[in-house]
Parts: C-alpha cells; sequence; structure tokens
C-alpha cells in the first residue's frame, strides 16, 4: 500500500522557519517526482512546488507565491522528502500536504495525498 | 483568486443528478487533462475523477467527468448523503508552469 506521512509542523513566528518531513512507503520512491500542496483553513488548494528524481536531476518547480522562500528536497536514501519554508509569513498558514503524481505521459494526478500536517505563523 | 474558476457552492435532493463546473483558459484546461478531488472535511484530498472522465477503482459509476475547450465538468448522479463533500478540478498550467486548482465546491445534500 502506498502510503505518505507527513511531520513537522507547529506554531512558528513571522519570519521564521519549518522543514517539513514526508516519509514514503509501498512504492519506488526514488523514481517517483514528489509535490507538495497546501490548504489554508476554509480555504482552496494550493500547489506549493515539487521536487524530481534522480534521472531528473532533481529538478524544483515552485510557483510564485513560495519561489525565494520554500525550497523541496529529498533523501531518496530514506524515503522521505522535505519541504524547508524560509521567511514565513502569515498567509502560509495552513495545513501543508505531500503528495505523489500518478499516470503517464502527459496524463498525471496526485494520488495518494498524506495526512496533513498544520502550520500555523502566529506572533 | 483560483485561476480554474469553480462555483463556490452546488446542491441537491437524494437521487437528483448535480453537475460542477470548472472553467480554464488556453494554457490549462485547454491543453491538459483534468483531474477532480473529493474532500471531506478533516481529510486529505482523494482522486475521484483522472485524465477529464476515468475513475479509480472503488469510485461509483455515479460520477462522471467530462472536458471540452477550456471547460470541464463534474456530474454525480443518484445524489446520495454520502456525496456532501468539497469538490477540486485541477490541470497543469503550461503558461504558470505549475499545478493549478479550482477554488472548489461544496457540495450540499439537501
Amino acid at each position: 500500500e502506498v502510503q505518505l506521512v507527513e511531520s513537522g509542523g507547529g506554531l512558528v513566528q513571522p519570519g521564521g522557519s519549518l522543514k517539513l518531513s514526508c516519509e514514503a512507503s509501498g512504492f519506488t520512491f526514488s523514481g517517483s517526482t514528489m509535490h507538495w500542496v497546501r490548504q489554508a483553513s476554509g480555504k482552496g488548494l494550493e500547489w506549493v512546488g515539487r521536487i524530481r528524481s534522480k534521472a531528473d536531476n532533481y529538478a524544483t518547480t515552485y510557483p510564485a507565491s513560495v519561489k525565494g522562500r520554500f525550497t523541496i528536497s529529498r533523501d531518496d536514501s530514506k524515503n522521505t522528502a522535505y519541504l524547508q519554508m524560509d521567511s514565513l509569513k502569515i498567509e502560509d498558514t495552513a495545513v501543508y500536504y505531500c503528495t505523489r503524481p500518478a499516470g503517464s505521459g502527459a496524463d498525471w494526478w496526485f494520488d495518494p495525498w498524506g495526512q496533513g500536517t498544520l502550520v500555523t505563523v502566529s506572533s | 483568486q483560483s485561476v480554474l474558476t469553480q462555483p463556490p457552492s452546488a446542491s441537491g435532493t437524494p437521487g437528483q443528478r448535480v453537475t460542477i463546473s470548472c472553467s480554464g483558459s488556453s494554457s490549462n484546461i485547454g491543453s491538459n487533462t483534468v483531474n477532480w478531488y473529493q474532500q471531506f472535511p478533516g481529510t486529505a484530498p482523494k482522486v475521484l475523477i483522472y485524465t477529464n472522465n476515468q475513475r479509480p477503482s472503488g469510485v461509483p459509476d455515479r460520477f462522471s467527468g467530462s472536458k471540452s475547450g477550456t471547460s470541464a465538468s463534474l456530474a454525480i448522479s443518484g445524489l446520495q448523503s454520502e456525496d456532501e463533500a468539497d469538490y477540486y478540478c485541477a490541470t497543469w498550467d503550461d503558461s504558470l508552469n505549475g499545478w493549478v486548482f479550482g477554488g472548489g465546491t461544496k457540495l450540499t445534500v439537501l
């Protein structure tokens, strides 16, 4: 069974940093791109970024909202992806999910999703 | 403001058919396949429809998806109380070089 388990969420002050982890099991983690998606309370889903596999040089892509502040990395030996969040803003408060793309070719979707970890940015 | 536009709410009575729309542009829905996710309160989203109209195993055939041009739709027939949830459309955006989601539609079964 494919499983994703996030951890590392918590309370952090504006301007601070936090690092989230996503431990994967049940599939060949090293060969998979990994994504992060967040959801503010009562709001919709927002894609936060992705990291590709070693075969694609661990390339990362981020949306403008977090580019330059967030960094996604991975440790294939630990089957774990990370989301390093710096210069945090109040509007970064959200539940953060990691997810894996399923599909092939030009058709991809997210499946499964982890249970999420809550990040609260507040003074 | 989400890149993909969904109605914030939809409702129907048990047994009815409900549709949820998702409007985009040529750089996202017009160029790529659309996925739909179902989310119950306090839980992670789950894929409901992928590649415009494909259902994962275990998803009832009451759920169907379609895409035309720069819009997509999710239809739920034979509405049941357990269908009450939030529904999100999503696709890749070639201009933004990233994944985009609709703002979500809260479905209420009256």
